[in-house]
């Protein structure tokens, strides 16, 4: 079966720990991305990447970090330096271009204990 | 100003109504316009794309795109109780960016049995 996987489902970090969340695709599609949504807010975009070894800010990407070495994983970090890191976290694939359409995955709830 | 703007609600509407829900959004260089559905706790799934100007049938559900008054809306007849969820519209091309997908807050429907 396709589809975009995201692990693990729930994840606890203490504070000052860095955590790395997982995603991964076997749609063969170019464009990832990385939301945040916190509860009763939509999603904000972290990180997007259109090619392997190509990613770009979003508008929340300070304490956060990403790598695309492979068309099918974007890790995201979230490090020390993210304040306010509990929330639901979020990552999705398209095939990239004009007209196409993104997927998401299950999702992340990061809380910090 | 907000680059994808939606009325937060709650949009309360009777079963079997037409529900109306809308977004408006600054970059007109956009070129892809998505509605997704949300439900509490879940990941966002994507319900309509629509990318040229009017309107597009999908079963009970109709997105209307209005390029030159940068807004676009989805339209659900015969309103069900299970259609009550957090509506997400989404906008790609985002600043020139091709691949950039930014998404409103959100609207809160909910049908009335």
């Amino acid at each position: 079966d396709g589809g975009i996987t995201q692990s693990p489902k729930y994840l606890f970090r203490k504070e000052g720990q860095n955590v790395t969340l997982s995603c991964e695709q076997n749609l063969n599609h170019d464009a990832m991305y990385w939301y945040r949504q916190d509860p009763g807010q939509g999603l904000r975009l972290i990180y997007y990447s259109q090619i392997v070894n190509d990613f770009q800010k979003g508008d929340i990407a300070e304490g956060y970090s990403v790598s695309r070495e492979k068309k099918e994983s974007f890790p995201l970090t979230v490090t020390s330096a993210q304040k306010n890191p509990t929330a639901f976290y979020l990552c999705a694939s398209s095939i990239g271009g004009d007209y196409t359409e993104a997927f998401f995955g299950q999702g992340t709830r990061l809380t910090v204990v | 100003q907000k680059e994808v703007e939606q009325n937060s609600g709650p949009l309360s509407v009777p079963e079997g109504a037409i529900a109306s829900l809308n977004c408006t959004y600054s970059d007109r260089g956009s070129q892809s316009f998505f509605w997704y559905r949300q439900y509490s706790g879940k990941s966002p799934e994507l319900i309509m794309s629509i990318y040229s100007n009017g309107d597009k049938e999908d079963g009970r559900f109709t997105a209307q795109l209005n390029k030159a008054s940068q807004y676009v809306s989805l339209l659900i007849r015969d309103s069900q109780p299970s259609d009550s969820a957090t509506y997400l519209c989404a906008v790609k091309g985002d600043g020139g960016a091709t691949n950039k997908l930014i998404f409103g807050t959100g609207t809160l429907l909910a049908v009335q049995p």
